[in-house]
């Protein structure tokens, strides 16, 4: 079964909105999560590693204002997409390493986010 | 710099046929890495590991630091093969991904 979970699975906003999209660890804890995007027809780019209880590391070329991440809890990581616009729409993708599993990582199924 | 390179952007086989995808990789230190498999509007999953040594679905992968090389093969390709295939290399956690192989596999 699932052991990443990320929801909304897709969304559409309107250009100049922010969305937020969540991803959550399912019965462990996850003190590092990780977000990557994939645009159609290309690769899985990280963007950010997401840090329970501190700031998220970006990756050079993504702007942490823009896309802000919040780790809150050590099950939920979220990512905000600030004033969309068309050029952000993409597949987001988060993922985590399960504990005891010799570092075996799992990806969540993916946010398709559309901003018209 | 640490980088994976997966050099066919697209494989076309024939149902039956052997199947290589390849894999290069850069990087200093002893690497992990994996291949994933994307089918249409479905999740990545892992497909294989290399410090597994196991074979999945009838592929298999073999590490050759020699080479700098972890391909993917499958002595007979299957239409339900059919997918995005991803060659990646953990870096603490993070996963660099290399662009991606589609395999397409005709009847």
């Amino acid at each position: 079964g699932a052991v990443v979970s990320q929801h909304p699975s897709w969304v559409i906003c309107k250009s100049g909105t922010s969305v937020k999209i969540e991803c959550r660890s399912l019965d462990f804890q996850a003190t590092t999560m990780f977000w990557y995007r994939q645009f159609p027809k290309q690769s899985l780019m990280l963007m950010a590693t997401s840090n329970e209880g501190s700031k998220a590391t970006y990756e050079q070329g993504v702007e942490k204002d823009k896309f802000l991440i919040n780790h809150a809890s050590l099950t939920l990581s979220t990512l905000t997409v600030t004033s969309a616009h068309p050029e952000d729409s993409s597949f987001y993708i988060c993922s985590a390493t399960l504990p005891n599993s010799g570092n075996t990582i799992y990806f969540g199924e993916g946010s398709w986010l559309t901003v018209v | 710099a640490q980088r994976v390179t997966q050099p066919e952007k697209l494989l076309s086989v024939f149902k039956g046929a052997p199947v290589e995808l390849k894999c290069n990789y850069s990087y200093s230190g002893s690497p992990e890495l994996f291949w994933y498999v994307q089918y249409s509007r479905q999740r990545l999953q892992l497909l294989l590991r290399h410090i597994s040594r196991e074979s999945i679905k009838g592929f298999t992968a073999d590490l050759n630091k020699g080479e700098t090389s972890f391909h993917l093969k499958k002595p007979f390709a299957q239409e339900e093969d059919s997918a995005m295939y991803y060659c990646a290399l953990n870096q603490g956690g993070k996963l660099i991904f290399g662009q991606g192989t589609e395999l397409s596999v005709k009847p």
